[in-house]
């Protein structure tokens, strides 16, 4: 069975760094990209990145090039999304997501982990 | 870089009745397009992928139709538990979200 699953919820204060995982199970971690999105407070989904463990070759979207880094562990099975320097407006919860790729060009998140809430609060 | 953009942002439909979503690409995006299903509290569900193919376990009232630019995706006899957003997406493009909400 397909698993991700998240780091627990986290309270941060303005200025401070944060890093939170996806640890994968249940299929070759090294064959798929594994993307992480965003969605602030009663808004919509925004695509942040994605990074293919087999080779660490990771693509950002444009509005969040520079502002996070997404990294992956082969040993632990594990994805990570970390800020340095966090500010109120990265207030959100944090999804990662499996994605799938197919030969037709499909590609689409089929297993996606329970989110991570994170709070950037003084 | 490619927008997507959903119609209409809210759909007000009575349970047992038809629901139809749409979606448009600004650019021909062929059939590469995914719905998911987000209910409150809870991670987003893939639906659709190839624009009209059913992901596992998702019931057969639910379809995708369209290619290029012109999406939908048609909820054929709305049950209670339909009532969420939907998400069209793109590759790294999500469309705005279209609530489905009960009548």
């Amino acid at each position: 069975e397909v698993q991700l699953v998240q780091s627990g919820a986290e309270v941060i204060k303005p200025g401070e760094s944060l890093k939170i995982s996806c640890q994968a199970s249940g299929y070759s971690f090294t064959s798929y990209w594994i993307g992480w999105v965003r969605q602030m407070p009663g808004k919509g989904l925004e695509w942040m990145g994605i990074i293919y463990p087999g080779d660490s070759d990771a693509i950002y979207s444009p509005s969040f090039q520079g502002q996070v880094t997404i990294s992956a562990d082969r040993s632990s099975r594990t994805a990570y999304l970390q800020w340095s320097s966090l500010k109120a407006s990265d207030t959100a919860i944090y999804y990662c997501a499996r994605r799938r790729d197919w030969v037709q060009s499909w590609s689409y998140f089929d297993y996606w982990g329970q989110g991570t809430l994170v709070t950037v609060s003084s | 870089e490619i927008v997507m953009t959903q119609s209409p942002a809210t759909l007000s439909v009575s349970p047992g009745e038809r629901a139809t979503l749409s979606c448009r690409a600004s650019q021909n995006v062929n059939d590469n397009l995914a719905w998911y299903q987000q209910k409150p509290g809870q991670s987003p569900r893939l639906l659709i992928y190839g624009a009209s193919t059913r992901a596992t376990d998702i019931p057969a009232r639910f379809s995708g139709s369209g290619s290029g630019t012109e999406f939908t995706l048609t909820i054929s006899s709305l049950q209670s538990e339909d009532f969420a957003v939907y998400y069209c997406q793109h590759y790294s493009t999500f469309g705005q979200g279209t609530k489905l909400e009960i009548k």
